[in-house]
């Protein structure tokens, strides 16, 4: 059974539209991320969800817009898409830290966006 | 502001070789390390977590060790094989006031193992 899934695995859409990825993990974790990777590979954070409230937001512009409808749940929306948004798009899940417990993320196998 | 730096960014060895790959560090408050790998055109998997009180963990013939005060973790995989070559990310989760806090990664050391 896969642990985070996303949809879809492929997306090429023009400029200026609005389109959403959607994320969904079955470990029962209460922490869901989504982070963009860069065509040089760099990985960066881009929104963290805790039960479903919004604590991390690295200022990504607000044509980013996470959305978790439960703590399974973590899609992401964009608005007015642009040339510099082509990347890939990875999902991860955690589950909350208790002491002594290690913390592991779990990435979904990532969502190719390209802008044309 | 945490900085992660990965040397060397490429690593070609022949099969068999055991090698090291590098990250280091610049804020030593770190809650953990982790390792993870990449294969071209897919996700991450995670390799192994070290948390800040721990000094390595090891899984196959992997072993990663963790050394706050100089801010740096090795990787070390023994007998590398072909099907090791992949690109590998370590990341350091800060420490702060939620569990949940960022993971800032590396740029990768892209690795390949030639049979």
């Amino acid at each position: 059974d896969t642990a985070v899934s996303q949809t879809p695995k492929y997306l090429v859409t023009q400029m200026g539209n609005d389109k959403s990825i959607k994320c969904e993990q079955n470990l029962g974790h209460d922490t869901m991320y989504w982070y963009k990777q860069d065509s040089k590979k760099f990985l960066k954070i881009m929104f963290s969800y805790n039960n479903k409230e919004l604590i991390i937001n690295e200022t990504v512009p607000n044509r980013f817009s996470p959305k978790s409808p439960d703590k399974a749940h973590l899609n992401l929306h964009i608005n007015s898409l642009e040339l510099g948004d082509s990347a890939v798009y990875f999902c991860a899940s955690s589950q909350v830290e208790l002491a002594g417990v290690a913390e592991t993320q779990y990435f979904g196998p990532g969502t190719r966006l390209l802008v044309l | 502001k945490q900085e992660v730096t990965q040397i060397p960014a490429a690593l070609s060895v022949p099969e068999g070789e055991n090698l090291v790959l590098n990250c280091s560090f610049t804020d030593s408050a770190i809650y953990n390390l982790q390792w993870f790998r990449q294969d071209p055109g897919k996700g991450l998997t995670s390799l192994l977590l070290i948390q800040s009180s721990q000094r390595e963990q090891t899984s196959g013939r992997l072993n990663a060790s963790l050394d706050k005060s100089s801010g740096r973790s090795t990787l070390y995989i023994a007998a590398s094989q072909p099907g090791d070559s992949a690109t590998y990310l370590c990341a350091v989760r800060r420490k702060g006031s939620t569990n949940a806090g960022k993971s800032t990664f590396g740029d990768g050391t892209t690795l390949t193992v030639k049979p």
